[in-house]
């Protein structure tokens, strides 16, 4: 089955620094690939979508790349806040039918 | 354009109860799908209804059931709780439920089973 790794540990980073995490996935060939955000008590808010064709998507200041060779996404926060910080969720379509499968999440502290 | 909404946001049951949860999707959004999230497993989807049909179903035991009505509202059934059944219960609505609409989360209802 469908396998989704995100880094285990807290990612601590200084603001104004680039926030980088990773999403790698086995098993499976999605066709999608989402990244969300999560604070805590709260549900997930869609950030990005990134389609199998595409290499590299951007909106303002998050960047994610997509390699379906390396079977891995790259997720980039630029000039990171304090703001930022939150858990982000990777996730893929399911490999039966429409249904989201997520990674675990990584948490990402950033320090003023 | 109102969020999702969940009601209740808090519940405490005990083994052997049973519950129910509601879900309003966004105005328009047919596809509702839900999602259990612990602490040990993460985020776990339960099943997602499109136009009052179940569409999809995870691997949850059949304790755990849903339905949609004509107005896209969801509710999601728990029979005979059991103490893992505590979790934080999320519902997401989307337009279609395409692999590439995206899902608006509600902010989720928060069981917890003694």
């Amino acid at each position: 089955s469908q396998k989704i790794e995100q880094n285990s540990e807290a990612l601590n980073i200084q603001e104004g620094k680039t926030a980088t995490l990773t999403c790698n996935y086995t098993n499976y060939s999605p066709a999608y690939l989402q990244w969300y955000r999560q604070d805590p008590g709260r549900g997930p808010v869609f950030l990005l979508l990134i389609r199998e064709n595409e290499k590299e998507k951007r909106k303002e200041r998050l960047k994610v790349t997509f390699d379906t060779t390396l079977k891995q996404s790259l997720f980039h926060i630029t000039a990171s806040q304090p703001a930022d910080s939150a858990t982000y969720l990777c996730a893929l379509d399911g490999e039966y039918g429409n249904k989201l499968v997520f990674g675990a999440g990584t948490i990402l502290r950033v320090k003023s | 354009k109102a969020g999702v909404t969940q009601t209740p946001r808090y519940l405490i049951k005990t083994r052997g109860q049973q519950v129910t949860l509601s879900c309003s999707p966004i105005s328009g959004h047919r596809s509702v799908s839900w999602y259990q999230q612990t602490p040990g497993q993460g985020l776990q989807f339960l099943f997602e209804y499109f136009s009052e049909t179940q569409r999809n179903k995870g691997n949850f035991p059949g304790r755990f059931s849903g339905r949609q009505f004509s107005n896209s509202r969801s509710e999601m059934n728990v029979s005979t709780l059991e103490l893992g059944d505590s979790a934080l219960y999320l519902c997401a609505s989307s337009l279609a439920g395409r692999q590439y609409d995206e899902q608006f989360f509600g902010p989720g209802t928060r069981l917890t089973v003694l």
